[in-house]
């Protein structure tokens, strides 16, 4: 059972235009929701995260929205430009009671695309 | 800055031998994982854990096993490759703390069992 969906699986945008990536969950008691981002032969480095109790989050030229409701988020990547082409993976976790880690449920990425 | 680093880029493997993955974390984080990356599946946990000597299992556990006997180093076992454990794995760190924080990556170890 898939707990992230994320799409499209892959995106091509022209230089200046908006990135956008979808991603929707299932679990209700997920409350942590990162974007990595990651370049060729590079490990994921976080880009932006949200907690449920914003429906908002900017850094940047970089967006989250999150619809609690709806249990989906999403990316936006303004003034997209060729330095931002690279795979993307949405994810989610939750807190634990007791303390401690959790990890992290990834989405299966999307590869991006951003033409000169 | 945050450093994860782990032992090998690429490594080659027979099936049946047993196969150590080791990562090191140089920013005294409570909280370290292994996760393996698949084309088309994206990142999946296998194993983490949040203190020395304590380790849950993630959601793909099964042939793998890990050891913590360190704070800054965690290692993923594979007890007898398989072919279908060829794959990417990745190790991350993170703080502990109620809240969820940043976990940072590794650059990744390519694991081929032929």
């Amino acid at each position: 059972q898939q707990q992230v969906k994320q799409s499209p699986q892959s995106l091509i945008v022209q230089k200046g235009g908006i990135s956008i990536i979808n991603c929707a969950y299932e679990n209700t008691a997920f409350d942590y929701f990162p974007w990595y981002q990651q370049f060729p032969g590079k490990g994921p480095a976080l880009l932006i995260a949200i907690r449920p109790d914003v429906s908002e989050k900017k850094e940047g030229r970089f967006t989250i929205s999150f619809n609690k409701s709806a249990k989906q988020f999403s990316l936006h990547i303004m003034d997209s430009q060729p330095g931002d082409s690279a795979t993307y993976f949405c994810a989610a976790s939750m807190n634990r009671s007791g303390g401690g880690a959790d990890g992290l449920t990834f989405g299966k990425g999307t590869h991006l695309i951003i033409q000169p | 800055d945050v450093k994860v680093t782990q032992s090998s880029r690429y490594l080659v493997k027979r099936t049946g031998e047993k196969v150590f993955l080791e990562c090191v974390q140089d920013m005294d984080h409570e909280n370290m994982f292994w996760y393996r990356q698949d084309p088309g599946l994206g990142l999946r946990l296998i194993y983490f854990s949040y203190d020395v000597k304590m380790k849950e299992k993630g959601d793909i556990p099964e042939g793998y096993s890990v050891s913590r006997e360190k704070k800054e180093r965690f290692s993923l076992i594979l007890e007898s490759a398989s072919t279908n454990q060829t794959s990417m794995y990745l190790c991350a760190s993170s703080l502990a703390g109620r809240a969820q924080s940043e976990q940072f990556f590794g650059p990744g170890t390519r694991l081929t069992v032929l």
